[in-house]
Protein backbone atom coordinates (compact mmCIF):
# COMPACT_ATOMS: atom_id res chain seq x y z
CA UNK A 1 0.00 0.00 0.00
CA UNK A 2 1.40 3.80 -1.13
CA UNK A 3 1.87 6.04 1.92
CA UNK A 4 0.59 8.75 0.29
CA UNK A 5 -2.23 7.81 -2.18
CA UNK A 6 -4.30 11.06 -3.45
CA UNK A 7 -6.94 10.92 -6.69
CA UNK A 8 -5.12 12.33 -9.31
CA UNK A 9 -7.75 14.34 -11.35
CA UNK A 10 -7.59 15.83 -13.56
CA UNK A 11 -10.22 18.38 -12.20
CA UNK A 12 -11.50 20.95 -14.75
CA UNK A 13 -13.67 24.12 -13.10
CA UNK A 14 -14.45 26.81 -14.28
CA UNK A 15 -13.88 30.34 -12.31
CA UNK A 16 -15.64 30.62 -9.17
CA UNK A 17 -16.46 27.21 -8.17
CA UNK A 18 -15.66 25.21 -5.33
CA UNK A 19 -13.51 22.07 -5.57
CA UNK A 20 -12.56 19.24 -3.18
CA UNK A 21 -10.38 16.68 -3.39
CA UNK A 22 -8.88 14.34 -0.56
CA UNK A 23 -5.84 11.92 -0.46
CA UNK A 24 -5.35 8.85 2.46
CA UNK A 25 -1.88 8.02 4.16
CA UNK A 26 -0.82 4.65 5.15
CA UNK A 27 0.97 5.29 8.69
CA UNK A 28 -1.08 5.91 11.16
CA UNK A 29 2.09 7.27 13.39
CA UNK A 30 2.15 10.00 10.94
CA UNK A 31 2.82 13.25 13.03
CA UNK A 32 1.77 15.89 10.56
CA UNK A 33 -0.20 16.81 7.39
CA UNK A 34 0.45 19.17 4.76
CA UNK A 35 -0.70 20.18 1.48
CA UNK A 36 1.59 21.62 -0.75
CA UNK A 37 1.34 23.22 -4.38
CA UNK A 38 3.57 22.40 -7.14
CA UNK A 39 3.14 24.34 -10.73
CA UNK A 40 4.74 22.59 -13.67
CA UNK A 41 8.14 21.53 -13.41
CA UNK A 42 8.77 23.74 -10.31
CA UNK A 43 9.04 22.97 -6.89
CA UNK A 44 6.81 22.22 -3.89
CA UNK A 45 5.64 25.42 -2.12
CA UNK A 46 3.83 24.87 1.39
CA UNK A 47 -0.02 26.04 0.96
CA UNK A 48 -0.93 25.09 4.60
CA UNK A 49 -0.64 23.01 7.45
CA UNK A 50 -3.49 20.33 8.39
CA UNK A 51 -5.19 20.21 11.66
CA UNK A 52 -7.83 17.66 12.86
CA UNK A 53 -9.89 20.61 14.18
CA UNK A 54 -9.53 21.22 10.74
CA UNK A 55 -8.13 25.15 9.18
CA UNK A 56 -9.09 27.67 7.05
CA UNK A 57 -6.26 30.02 4.85
CA UNK A 58 -8.29 32.56 3.42
CA UNK A 59 -10.07 30.37 0.13
CA UNK A 60 -8.24 27.02 1.34
CA UNK A 61 -10.39 25.02 3.74
CA UNK A 62 -7.97 21.98 5.06
CA UNK A 63 -9.32 18.76 7.24
CA UNK A 64 -7.71 15.82 8.97
CA UNK A 65 -9.39 12.74 10.44
CA UNK A 66 -6.79 10.75 12.06
CA UNK A 67 -9.15 8.04 12.81
CA UNK A 68 -9.60 7.80 9.48
CA UNK A 69 -6.48 8.43 7.97
CA UNK A 70 -8.00 10.81 5.53
CA UNK A 71 -7.20 14.69 4.47
CA UNK A 72 -9.10 16.86 2.52
CA UNK A 73 -8.77 20.61 0.86
CA UNK A 74 -11.43 22.46 -0.62
CA UNK A 75 -10.58 25.88 -2.45
CA UNK A 76 -13.39 28.24 -3.04
CA UNK A 77 -14.06 30.77 -5.37
CA UNK A 78 -11.58 29.07 -7.91
CA UNK A 79 -9.61 31.59 -9.92
CA UNK A 80 -6.89 30.99 -12.85
CA UNK A 81 -4.72 31.22 -10.63
CA UNK A 82 -5.34 28.08 -8.76
CA UNK A 83 -4.37 25.87 -11.78
CA UNK A 84 -1.50 23.79 -10.32
CA UNK A 85 -1.22 19.60 -9.12
CA UNK A 86 -1.67 20.15 -5.40
CA UNK A 87 0.80 17.88 -3.62
CA UNK A 88 -0.58 15.37 -0.26
CA UNK A 89 2.42 15.63 2.53
CA UNK A 90 2.50 13.54 5.75
CA UNK A 91 5.63 14.27 7.95
CA UNK A 92 7.33 10.98 10.06
CA UNK A 93 10.59 11.42 11.80
CA UNK A 94 13.01 12.89 9.43
CA UNK A 95 11.05 12.98 6.03
CA UNK A 96 8.23 13.97 4.20
CA UNK A 97 6.07 11.24 1.96
CA UNK A 98 4.66 12.95 -0.96
CA UNK A 99 1.29 11.81 -2.65
CA UNK A 100 1.58 12.06 -6.42
CA UNK A 101 -0.73 14.93 -6.29
CA UNK A 102 -4.13 16.52 -7.96
CA UNK A 103 -4.39 18.41 -11.05
CA UNK A 104 -6.67 20.80 -11.25
CA UNK A 105 -7.13 23.38 -13.79
CA UNK A 106 -9.53 26.53 -13.21
CA UNK A 107 -10.74 27.99 -16.55
CA UNK A 108 -12.21 31.22 -17.36
CA UNK B 1 13.27 36.83 0.78
CA UNK B 2 15.63 33.80 1.98
CA UNK B 3 15.84 30.81 -0.82
CA UNK B 4 17.50 27.73 -1.25
CA UNK B 5 19.90 27.92 -4.22
CA UNK B 6 20.89 25.12 -6.42
CA UNK B 7 22.89 24.38 -9.00
CA UNK B 8 22.99 23.36 -12.00
CA UNK B 9 20.00 24.11 -13.05
CA UNK B 10 19.98 22.00 -15.85
CA UNK B 11 22.94 19.30 -16.30
CA UNK B 12 23.20 16.53 -19.51
CA UNK B 13 25.87 14.08 -18.56
CA UNK B 14 26.75 10.63 -20.33
CA UNK B 15 25.94 7.21 -18.35
CA UNK B 16 28.36 6.07 -16.06
CA UNK B 17 29.65 9.62 -15.38
CA UNK B 18 29.93 11.07 -12.03
CA UNK B 19 27.83 14.59 -11.20
CA UNK B 20 27.63 16.99 -8.42
CA UNK B 21 24.76 18.83 -7.56
CA UNK B 22 24.90 21.75 -5.34
CA UNK B 23 23.08 23.73 -3.10
CA UNK B 24 23.37 26.77 -0.78
CA UNK B 25 20.69 26.40 2.26
CA UNK B 26 19.17 28.86 3.88
CA UNK B 27 22.05 30.59 6.34
CA UNK B 28 20.20 29.93 9.51
CA UNK B 29 18.93 26.28 8.83
CA UNK B 30 20.23 23.52 10.17
CA UNK B 31 18.38 20.69 9.10
CA UNK B 32 19.32 19.75 4.62
CA UNK B 33 17.44 17.24 2.36
CA UNK B 34 17.52 15.57 -0.90
CA UNK B 35 14.18 14.81 -2.91
CA UNK B 36 13.98 13.82 -6.63
CA UNK B 37 11.24 13.29 -9.20
CA UNK B 38 11.37 11.73 -12.07
CA UNK B 39 8.67 13.40 -14.56
CA UNK B 40 5.79 12.80 -14.16
CA UNK B 41 6.02 11.13 -10.99
CA UNK B 42 5.93 11.77 -7.05
CA UNK B 43 8.83 13.26 -5.24
CA UNK B 44 10.80 11.29 -3.56
CA UNK B 45 12.14 11.64 -0.25
CA UNK B 46 16.31 10.90 -0.66
CA UNK B 47 17.74 12.07 2.23
CA UNK B 48 17.76 14.15 5.64
CA UNK B 49 21.14 15.45 7.48
CA UNK B 50 21.61 17.54 10.41
CA UNK B 51 24.30 17.75 12.50
CA UNK B 52 26.92 16.73 10.19
CA UNK B 53 25.45 13.37 9.63
CA UNK B 54 22.74 11.70 7.65
CA UNK B 55 19.33 11.43 9.61
CA UNK B 56 17.71 9.37 7.55
CA UNK B 57 17.98 7.50 3.88
CA UNK B 58 15.81 6.08 1.25
CA UNK B 59 16.08 2.78 -0.20
CA UNK B 60 16.86 4.75 -3.25
CA UNK B 61 19.99 6.65 -1.81
CA UNK B 62 22.54 3.36 -1.75
CA UNK B 63 26.17 3.73 -1.99
CA UNK B 64 25.92 5.51 -5.49
CA UNK B 65 24.78 8.72 -3.76
CA UNK B 66 26.66 10.38 -1.05
CA UNK B 67 26.24 14.40 0.67
CA UNK B 68 28.64 16.27 1.85
CA UNK B 69 28.77 19.56 3.62
CA UNK B 70 31.79 20.74 2.61
CA UNK B 71 31.76 24.01 4.70
CA UNK B 72 29.59 26.17 6.19
CA UNK B 73 27.43 27.14 2.76
CA UNK B 74 27.20 24.33 0.69
CA UNK B 75 25.44 21.22 0.51
CA UNK B 76 26.30 18.46 -2.39
CA UNK B 77 24.77 15.48 -3.50
CA UNK B 78 27.08 13.03 -5.49
CA UNK B 79 26.14 10.66 -7.83
CA UNK B 80 28.59 8.42 -9.10
CA UNK B 81 28.21 6.43 -12.03
CA UNK B 82 25.06 7.87 -13.20
CA UNK B 83 22.15 5.30 -14.74
CA UNK B 84 19.69 6.38 -17.44
CA UNK B 85 17.13 6.48 -14.52
CA UNK B 86 18.75 8.94 -12.56
CA UNK B 87 17.45 11.16 -15.22
CA UNK B 88 15.27 13.01 -12.78
CA UNK B 89 14.54 16.74 -11.00
CA UNK B 90 16.65 16.94 -7.76
CA UNK B 91 15.16 19.34 -5.01
CA UNK B 92 17.11 20.09 -2.43
CA UNK B 93 15.55 21.69 1.01
CA UNK B 94 16.62 23.22 4.15
CA UNK B 95 14.53 23.78 6.97
CA UNK B 96 14.56 24.67 11.01
CA UNK B 97 13.54 21.43 11.40
CA UNK B 98 11.89 17.99 10.01
CA UNK B 99 8.05 18.79 10.13
CA UNK B 100 7.22 20.30 6.37
CA UNK B 101 5.79 23.70 7.84
CA UNK B 102 9.37 24.63 8.37
CA UNK B 103 11.11 23.16 5.14
CA UNK B 104 11.85 25.05 1.84
CA UNK B 105 12.92 23.49 -1.31
CA UNK B 106 15.21 24.99 -4.29
CA UNK B 107 14.01 25.59 -7.90
CA UNK B 108 15.74 22.34 -8.67
CA UNK B 109 18.26 21.08 -10.73
CA UNK B 110 17.46 18.77 -13.40
CA UNK B 111 19.60 15.97 -14.39
CA UNK B 112 19.64 14.30 -17.73
CA UNK B 113 21.48 11.07 -18.49
CA UNK B 114 22.22 9.61 -21.80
Amino acid sequence: RKEVEQDPGPFNVPEGATVAFNCTYSNSASQSFFWYRQDCRKEPKLLMSVYSSGNEDGRFTAQLNRASQYISLLIRDSKLSDSATYLCVVSNDYKLSFGAGTTVTVRA
Amino acid sequence: EPEVTQTPSHQVTQMGQEVILRCVPISNHLYFYWYRQILGQKVEFLVSFYNNEISEKSEIFDDQFSVERPDGSNFTLKIRSTKLEDSAMYFCASGTGFSGNTIYFGEGSWLTVV
